[in-house]
């Protein structure tokens, strides 16, 4: 079974914080994503990785940063947070074709 | 980029009808196009996809059609059942041997089975 975990269900953070993120996966995969799911916008694909040290940008990266510095782990880091942030952000991980998601982190910045 | 239209928002069928979501993207080099479905409280959870290189894919009453000229691809479901009561979320990306660059998600379809 796949396994990814992401390391907080439920978090709360004040505004102009450093978050830390961070995605796990068991399964040996190069390539790792971090989406954000707003009711109404569907998910929005914010980075990408496809090996260590190796990032890239997806459609919303503005206010994000990734750090990839082992294989099995990609972290998702908002320099100073601000409430349009707050949202639940979803990691996932690439198999054969499908993605695999994380459970989720729900995120709130007041 | 690409961009991926959903439609319906929101679809309402009686238990045993039939349920059809449908997706358009813009990017005629897009190859891979899944299906996903969310059910409250937990995560997306692939349920059907296919590739540009077929028109239509069946897993048991959920059935994918890909219409490439078109660009749109719909979601069947037959005999719906209240287990089905979720949302539903079309992607569209190119998948090359080394990966995907990332899903491009419609904005999803909550469908409710009326009992």
């Amino acid at each position: 079974d796949v396994k990814v975990t992401q390391s907080s269900r439920y978090l709360v953070k004040r505004t102009g914080e450093k978050v830390f993120l961070e995605c796990v996966q068991d399964m040996d995969h190069e390539n790792m994503f971090w989406y954000r799911q707003d009711p109404g916008l569907g998910l929005r694909l914010i980075y990408f990785s496809y090996d260590v040290k190796m990032k890239e940008k997806g459609d919303i990266p503005e206010g994000y940063s990734v750090s990839r510095e082992k294989k099995e782990r990609f972290s998702l880091i908002l320099e100073s947070a601000s409430t349009n942030q707050t949202s639940m952000y979803l990691c996932a991980i690439q198999g054969f074709h499908e993605q695999y998601f994380g459970p989720g982190t729900r995120l709130t910045v007041t | 980029g690409e961009n991926v239209e959903q439609h319906p928002s929101t679809l309402s069928v009686q238990e045993g009808d039939s349920a059809v979501i449908k997706c358009t993207y813009s990017d005629s080099a897009s190859n891979y196009f899944p299906w996903y479905k969310q059910e409250l409280g937990k995560r997306p959870q692939l349920i059907i996809d296919i590739r540009s290189n077929v028109g239509e894919k069946k897993d048991q009453r959920i059935a994918v059609t890909l219409n490439k000229t078109a660009k749109h691809f719909s979601l069947h479901i037959t005999e719906t059942q209240p287990e089905d009561s979720a949302v539903y979320f079309c992607a569209a990306t190119l998948y090359s041997g080394g990966g995907a660059d990332g899903l491009t998600f419609g904005k999803g379809t909550h469908l409710i089975i009326q009992p």
